[in-house]
């Protein structure tokens, strides 16, 4: 079963600083969507960034982009100029090929929660 | 208007009693999904559905059933509550164009 690692439970940036969260997976698969989801304290989920396993480019969302290795299966999320709205709980998840089974077809880690200093 | 709609927004209820959460959505998406967050848990999933006749169990499904009354809405129940259900309820619809998946504010259930 594929498995998403997200090994920093908080991190914390000054505004305007740069941050990077970092996610790991695991599985055999060769094509697969990877994202970035943003969860605020209202608690709404939003999407913030999605990859492609197939494209070698590395996606970007204005200040947010990613640092995509296959290889090895790392999939980090970079927010350049932070800003206090950043604030949140950060999820990644991978989406699987094949679908079904109890995993259905998106796989989310445990989350990172980012706090922005004034 | 929300384009995924979940009520109601918080719940309280006592151990045994049956819940109901309810979702709907304006999307046209057939795939529809109930997570389940906890905190330093994350999302787990409890059921999908890729359309209206199609229901599957997630990882985490005992306790819980679905029913796709049609392909804009998707209840999750809770058939006897217990404490340990006290969770924030998520419903989410996915395009299959992207894979991009739409979620619902969330229903915070506790249960005493």
């Amino acid at each position: 079963a594929q498995t998403v690692t997200q090994s920093q439970p908080e991190m914390s940036v000054q505004e305007a600083e740069t941050v990077t969260l970092s996610c790991t997976y695991d599985t055999s698969e060769s094509d697969y969507y990877l994202f970035w989801y943003k969860q605020p304290p209202s608690r709404q989920m939003i999407l913030v960034i999605r990859q492609e396993a197939y494209k070698q480019q590395n996606a970007t969302e204005n200040r947010f982009s990613v640092n995509f290795q296959k290889a090895a299966k790392s999939f980090s999320l970079k927010i350049s100029d932070s800003q206090l709205g950043d604030a949140a709980m950060y999820f990644c998840a991978y989406r699987r090929l094949h679908y079904g089974g109890s995993q259905g077809n998106l796989i989310f880690g445990k989350g990172t929660k980012l706090s922005v200093k004034p | 208007d929300a384009d995924v709609t979940q009520t109601p927004r918080n719940r309280i209820t006592k151990t045994g009693k049956r819940i109901m959460l309810e979702c709907s959505q304006t999307k046209g998406h057939d795939r529809m999904y109930w997570y389940r967050q906890d905190p330093g848990l994350g999302l787990r999933l409890i059921y999908y559905s890729f359309d209206v006749k199609d229901i599957n169990k997630g990882e985490i499904s005992d306790g819980y059933s679905v029913s796709r009354q049609a392909q804009a809405k998707f209840s999750l129940s809770l058939e006897s509550a217990i404490p340990n259900q006290t969770a924030l309820y998520f419903c989410a619809t996915q395009d299959w164009r992207n894979e991009k998946l739409f979620f619902g504010s969330g229903t915070q259930l506790s249960v005493l």
